[in-house]
This record gives structure tokens, C-alpha cells and sequence, in this order.
């Protein structure tokens, strides 16, 4: 069955540090990424995808990804982050077209100044 | 484009009484929704996926007759908690697929807040 593991449950980075968050797959072909971000009491914005193709993937907001299928991981990373990048961010599969997405529990991200 | 609605944001009921939640495609249509339930501090978890025109797919563990899902049309999906306890106090999103178009990408409402006394 498919799963995603995000390993941190709470990250702390101080504002213009660089990020990663990790992301693990478990899943036997060639798995569809994505990376969520969540504002408290918000919906899900979707932040950037892996399809195929290259392995970094550059999303919105600064925020970028690489697929390492040896690794079996997706690692969200940013250069700097911003007091304002203070979010739940969750990673999801999803395993065909059509299928709902399977989530991780997500990393909550604290920005200090 | 790919704007999701849910409608309400925010809905206070009392126990015993049942609540509908409606999600729209406003501006594609949508053959097949999913609706997820997220608890404080957890990760999203399915509930059923809900498909135009015909019974919705309910995840191990749901109770169907406990949340109705219908989907009648292709541009809204309704969600009704009916008989709502406590428990079922939760934040319920749901995300629908663009019709026609094989593609792996779903577009999230912004959420239903709902709070059971």
C-alpha cells in the first residue's frame, strides 16, 4: 500500500535560514508528488508537483523539490524563509489519475526572528 | 481557474442535528470529488470519493450512513453529517478532478470548520 512518511513533526528555522523538509514515499511505480501548504483554519494550497521529468521541481513562493527515486523521497527546501512561510506543510502521493491523494501528517514550520 | 468553493466555512450545530456541506467546482466540471476529514494537528484523512451520478465510495472505517455524500451534478458535492455528536467535530475539506482530462492534480476547497455541542 501506499504511504507517506514526513519524519519532522515540528521544525523550528530562524527567518532567512535555509528549510527541508522531508518527505518519504512508499509506493511501487513511479509515484505523482506533491507538496501542500496549510495556514491555521485554511484549505490546502498546493505549492509545487512531480509528474515526471526533471528532478527539481521549482514551485510558487520560492519553495523547490527533488525526487530521488533511489532515496524514495521528495525534500521540500528553501533558500531563506519569511516569518509568513510559518505553516503546516504536508506531502501527498498520488498513486493513479483520478485516486484521492494519500497524505502525510505533516511537518509544522516555526519561523523565529 | 480551478477554484473550489465550500460552503459553510464555519458551522455550529447541535448535537443530535445534522449538517450539510456543499462543495462547488466554480469553474470546471468535476466528475469525481473526495472528501477528507482533518483532526487537530493530523494529516487529511479520506473519507469517501464521491463520483456524479452515482454512489459515493466510502474508506474502511466510515460510517455511510452516518456522513451522506451526493453528488448531483457535476459542479457540486454535498456532504451531510446527520445525527452529529461531539465526535464529529472536525475540519472537513473536500477536492475535486477536472472531468475529461487524465491528470493526477485535484483542487482543494478551503474548508468547512464544523463544531458538534
Amino acid at each position: 500500500a501506499q504511504s507517506v512518511t514526513q519524519p519532522d513533526i515540528h521544525i523550528t528555522v530562524s527567518e532567512g535560514a535555509s528549510l527541508e523538509l522531508r518527505c518519504n514515499y512508499s509506493y511501487g511505480a513511479t509515484p505523482y508528488l506533491f507538496w501542500y501548504v496549510q495556514s491555521p483554519g485554511q484549505g490546502l494550497q498546493l505549492l509545487l508537483k512531480y509528474f515526471s521529468g526533471d528532478t527539481l521541481v521549482q514551485g510558487i513562493k520560492g519553495f523547490e523539490a527533488e525526487f530521488k527515486r533511489s532515496q524514495s523521497s521528495f525534500n521540500l527546501r528553501k533558500p531563506s524563509v519569511h516569518w509568513s512561510d510559518a505553516a503546516e506543510y504536508f506531502c501527498a502521493v498520488g498513486a493513479q489519475a483520478g485516486t484521492a491523494l494519500i497524505f502525510g501528517k505533516g511537518t509544522t514550520l516555526s519561523v523565529s526572528s | 481557474g480551478a477554484v473550489v468553493s465550500q460552503h459553510p466555512s464555519r458551522v455550529i450545530c447541535k448535537s443530535g442535528t445534522s449538517v450539510k456541506i456543499e462543495c462547488r467546482s466554480l469553474d470546471f466540471q468535476a466528475t469525481t470529488m473526495f472528501w477528507y476529514r482533518q483532526f487537530p494537528k493530523k494529516s487529511l484523512m479520506l473519507m469517501a470519493t464521491s463520483n456524479e451520478g452515482s454512489k459515493a465510495t466510502y474508506e474502511q472505517g466510515v460510517e455511510k450512513d452516518k456522513f451522506l455524500i451526493n453528488h448531483a451534478s457535476l459542479t457540486l458535492s454535498t456532504l451531510t453529517v446527520t445525527s452529529a455528536h461531539p465526535e464529529d467535530s472536525s475540519f472537513y475539506i473536500c477536492s475535486a478532478r477536472v472531468s475529461g482530462i487524465t491528470s493526477y492534480e485535484q483542487y482543494f476547497g478551503p474548508g468547512t470548520r464544523l463544531t458538534v455541542t
